[in-house]
């Protein structure tokens, strides 16, 4: 099976804090994404990378950036985290299904507050 | 952008009913997918239907897609309490799937 982690389920951080999320996939996913949700807005992509170092960005990326050094790992940082970061954050990484499909295999999320 | 949008918003019903969602979008596509999330969990795929398929099964699910309306629908048949949990469309870009907002299905015993 495939299996995305997220570093951490829970995670309290405060304002102006530097914060990274981690993401590690065990698939030799070429492709990855970081997905924020919230109540009312569903799912909104902030960042996604198709390749190691390469990376284009999604519907929300101000506040933050993302690092691909290596193919099974895909890290969010909050450059100076804002108490309107505070949400669920998704990491996802796909596989090709034919025909132009992707599959998406999502991580457990990490629901992040910033007091 | 958001592409695709879910219909109720919200469902709630009893065991054993069948339960229906539907889905919108917006631009051409070259297949759907619906996917699942507990709450508080991560989404997990569920079916993906092509556009030149207009119906496919899988257990108690079946899709339809109508690319003509862009729309699809998800029915899970004879319902299950453990079945409630949010679910959403999401449609396939060359390289990003595009959520909507889902649909939270609550079945009770």
């Amino acid at each position: 099976d495939v299996k995305v982690t997220q570093s951490s389920r829970y995670l309290v951080k405060r304002t102006g804090e530097k914060v990274f999320l981690e993401c590690v996939q065990d698939m030799d996913h070429e492709n990855m994404f970081w997905y924020r949700q919230d109540p009312g807005l569903g799912l909104r992509l902030i960042y996604f990378s198709y390749d190691v170092k390469m990376k284009e960005k999604g519907d929300i990326p101000e506040g933050y950036s993302v690092s691909r050094e290596k193919k099974e790992r895909f890290s969010l940082i909050l450059e100076s985290a804002s108490t309107n970061q505070t949400s669920m954050y998704l990491c996802a990484s796909s596989v090709r299904t034919g025909k132009g499909g992707l599959e998406a295999f999502f991580g457990q999320g990490t629901r992040l507050t910033v007091v | 952008s958001q592409q695709g949008e879910e219909d109720p918003q919200a469902l709630s019903i009893q065991e054993g009913e069948n339960a229906t969602m539907n889905c919108s979008y917006k631009t051409s596509i070259n297949n759907l997918q619906w996917y699942r999330q507990n709450s508080g969990r991560g989404l997990v795929h569920l079916i993906l239907i092509r556009s030149n398929e207009r119906e496919k099964h899988s257990g108690r699910l079946r899709v339809t897609l109508d690319t003509s309306k862009k729309s699809s629908s998800l029915l899970i048949t004879a319902s299950r309490a453990a079945d409630t949990a949010s679910y959403f469309c999401a449609t396939v870009g060359y390289s990003t799937l595009t959520f909507g907002k889902g649909t939270m299905l609550l079945v009770s015993p």
